[in-house]
């Protein structure tokens, strides 16, 4: 299983900010994914990377922004916050081997819960 | 395109019965793969088991097993002997070539004592 870590958890910030959102994993997983997800709704994909250096826009639009400098590290960048950015944003990674055969299990992080005031 | 229908209200269940949540998918992939992950209200998501298009046996993890109807394009979930920590969100998710997961809408399932 993949360890995941995300921070903050919760972040209550005014219009205008700008805000990193951190995600790292520490199963040197290649895969990286970063998903929009408003309350009681279904996740969104917004950004992705298959490695360092590499990094793709998803199926949802965003005006955040990624990078992936490190194996391990894939921060979310917004530079200017909005009310429209409020939302929970979900980190996952994933290996690409599962009892032998080549399956992307997605493994998530706790979520950061933004609210843009 | 991918495409995963959930189409369940919100479900209810008796503490220790069983209950199946229904998920059905839509894809062009000759090969592909479905998920199901949990959601408490915490709001992390939780991975609970894994079928393959081309697994001849349905998927079982402890409680949880996979009915899997490629035929009817389905994907149920199965939770035996519910606990009251089942109540969540639980998402159906499908994958292909492109290992890009595309989610359903989600059920709301709720455990009574």
């Amino acid at each position: 299983e993949a360890d995941i870590y995300q921070t903050p958890r919760y972040l209550v910030i005014g219009t205008g900010k700008k805000i990193t959102l951190e995600c790292s994993q520490t199963m040197g997983h290649d895969k990286m994914y970063w998903y929009q997800q408003d309350p009681g709704m279904e996740l969104h994909l917004i950004h992705y990377s298959y490695g360092v250096n590499s990094t793709e826009k998803g199926d949802l639009s965003s005006e955040s922004t990624v990078s992936r400098i490190r194996t391990e590290h894939f921060p979310l960048t917004l530079e200017s916050a909005r009310p429209s950015h409020t939302s929970q944003y979900l980190c996952a990674s994933s290996d690409s081997y599962r009892q032998g055969i080549i399956v992307d299990t997605q493994y998530f992080g706790p979520g950061t819960r933004l609210t843009v005031l | 395109a991918q495409k995963i229908t959930q189409t369940q209200p919100g479900m209810f269940v008796q503490e220790k019965e069983a209950v199946t949540l229904d998920c059905t998918y839509d894809t062009s992939d000759p090969s592909y793969g479905l998920f199901w992950y949990k959601q408490p209200s915490s709001g992390e998501m939780i991975f609970l088991i894994y079928q393959g298009s081309y697994d001849q046996q349905n998927a079982t993890e402890g409680r949880y097993s996979l009915n899997f109807q490629k035929a009817r394009k389905s994907a149920n979930l199965v939770i035996s002997a519910s606990q009251l920590g089942d109540s969540a969100m639980y998402f159906c998710a499908i994958t292909g070539a492109n290992s890009k997961l595309t989610f359903g809408k989600g059920i709301t399932l709720s455990v009574r004592p």
